[in-house]
């Protein structure tokens, strides 16, 4: 079946504006995880989903980030006033469950680059 | 915290060599292992897993990885690699919380192999 997709796959924007960047996870996986990957290292959490709810977003680096998931599928990660720093590759995951022995699936990611 | 050590940022090698890519964690409490592969403009693809029971644990593409608990780590080896297995490479761990589970990544290994 289809794999977690990510749109867009590339996004360019200038300092101070605001992005959405969409996750559509496996058909049927309640858990969306949303991770942040800059140049030279490893993914970090930002926030995950079971169904609708944000169960949490300790990941989250400030107020300006915001992720929703308002039916429990399609998740949008909203970053507002961005800032060069938060130039990185946007990566979604989803799993079946939240079981911690649960696969989680990587979508190829977005990358926003702010100028 | 956790945390997780990946010793070499790149490993070099020539086709049909072995190799092993090392991996060190650091937790106070139990974890679960697992590493993923990043092929070049691809998501993350999961390798394999240790969850409990036999600490060799094999994955796909001919890689396996032993789990060491004195040792805190969790190398990931094969004995023969082919050029398509250039790719980056990544130790995680996931770290039960109240609600569900996010993984902790290491900054990966570039694994690079020549004919």
């Amino acid at each position: 079946g289809a794999g977690v997709s990510q749109t867009p796959s590339n996004k360019v924007t200038e300092k101070g504006k605001y992005v959405e960047l969409r996750c559509d996870p496996i058909s049927g996986h309640t858990a969306l995880y949303w991770y942040r990957q800059s140049l030279g290292q490893g993914p970090e959490f930002l926030i995950y989903f079971q169904g609708t709810g944000a169960a949490d977003d300790s990941g989250l680096p400030n107020d300006r980030f915001f992720a929703v998931r308002p039916e429990g599928s399609v998740s949008t990660l909203k970053i507002q006033r961005t800032e060069r720093g938060d130039s990185a590759v946007y990566l979604c995951a989803s799993s079946l469950t939240t079981g911690l022995t649960d696969t989680q699936y990587f979508g190829p990611g977005t990358r926003l680059t702010v100028l | 915290a956790q945390s997780v050590t990946q010793l070499d940022s790149q490993v070099p090698v020539f086709e049909e060599a072995p190799v092993e890519l090392r991996c060190n964690y650091s937790s106070s409490v139990s974890v679960y292992l697992f590493w993923y592969v990043q092929y070049p403009n691809q998501g993350l693809q999961l390798l394999l897993k240790y969850l409990s029971g036999s600490t060799l644990v094999k994955g796909i593409n001919g890689f396996e990885a032993e789990f060491n608990k004195s040792q805190t780590s969790f190398h990931l080896r094969k004995p023969s690699v082919h050029i398509s297995d250039t790719a980056e490479y990544f130790c995680a761990v996931s770290v039960p919380n109240q609600a569900g589970t996010a993984l902790i990544f290491g900054k990966g290994t570039t694994l690079s192999v020549s004919s």
